[in-house]
C-alpha cells in the first residue's frame, strides 16, 4: 500500500509561478524524498530531508517537513515550462525497508 | 558512468510467456530493487535485493521471480505473463536501503496481450 500521497494530483500554472505540492504519509519516517519524473523517463532525485529536519533548500526547490501532522511540502519558485513533470515523494523508515512511493502531482507549466 | 541500465525498453508478450527484464548497475550498489507504475498506483515494490545472494519480497511479489548472483545484475524473470501485468517496470539501485537517494533506470514498458 502507498505510503505517502500527494495533493493535488494534477496542477497547472503558468512560467514564473510558484508550485507547491503536497505529501502525506502514515507511519514514522527516518527520511522524505521527492522525485521527478519526466514523460517516458524515470525517476530523478530532488532532494532528501531527515526526520530531524524542518526545511531544505535546493537551487529554486524548497521542501518542508513537519513530522508532528505527518506532511510535507516541495515548493517550486519561478517555474519553467522545463519543470513539467511528474513529482513523488517517498519515504523512508528505520526498519530498512526500501522506499515506498505516493502516487505522484502531474505538473503542467504553461510557456 | 552509466548508471542503471535496463533493456528491453519496450517488450510485447502473450499470456503465457515468460521473458527476463535486465538490470546491471554500475555504482556498486548493494541494494536493488524492481518497481512496477501503473496509471495514479505511483509506484509498488515487486522484489528487492540488499546484496549478491539475498532477496525478498515486497508489496506485490506474485508472479515475478528475481536473483542476484552478482552485485551488478538484478534480473526480474516473469514466469507466465498476464494481463494484469502490462506495466511500466523500473530498476533502481542505493548504497543503503532508504538513507541515500535511489538511482532509477528509464524503465522497461511491458504490454501482456
Amino acid at each position: 500500500s502507498q505510503q505517502g500521497e500527494e495533493d493535488p494530483q494534477a496542477l497547472s500554472i503558468q512560467e514564473g509561478e510558484n508550485a507547491t505540492m503536497n505529501c502525506s504519509y502514515k507511519t514514522s519516517i527516518n527520511n522524505l524524498q521527492w522525485y521527478r519524473q519526466n514523460s517516458g523517463r524515470g525517476l530523478v532525485h530532488l532532494i532528501l530531508i531527515r526526520s530531524n529536519e524542518r526545511e531544505k533548500h535546493s537551487g529554486r526547490l524548497r521542501v518542508t517537513l513537519d513530522t508532528s501532522k505527518k506532511s510535507s511540502s516541495l515548493l517550486i519558485t519561478a517555474s519553467r515550462a522545463a519543470d513539467t513533470a511528474s513529482y513523488f515523494c517517498a519515504t523512508g523508515d528505520n526498519a530498512g525497508n526500501m522506499l515506498t512511493f505516493g502516487g505522484g502531482t502531474r505538473l503542467m507549466v504553461k510557456p | 558512468n552509466a548508471g542503471v541500465t535496463q533493456t528491453p525498453k519496450f517488450q510485447v508478450l502473450k499470456t503465457g510467456q515468460s521473458m527476463t527484464l535486465q538490470c546491471a548497475q554500475d555504482m556498486n550498489h548493494e541494494y536493488m530493487s524492481w518497481y512496477r507504475q501503473d496509471p495514479g498506483m505511483g509506484l509498488r515494490l515487486i522484489h528487492y535485493s540488499v546484496g549478491a545472494g539475498i532477496t525478498d519480497q515486497g508489496e506485490v511479489p506474485n508472479g515475478y521471480n528475481v536473483s542476484r548472483s552478482t552485485t551488478e545484475d538484478f534480473p526480474l524473470r516473469l514466469l507466465s505473463a498476464a494481463p494484469s501485468q502490462t506495466s511500466v517496470y523500473f530498476c533502481a539501485s542505493s548504497y543503503s536501503s532508504t538513507n541515500t537517494e535511489a538511482f532509477f533506470g528509464q524503465g522497461t514498458r511491458l504490454t501482456v496481450v
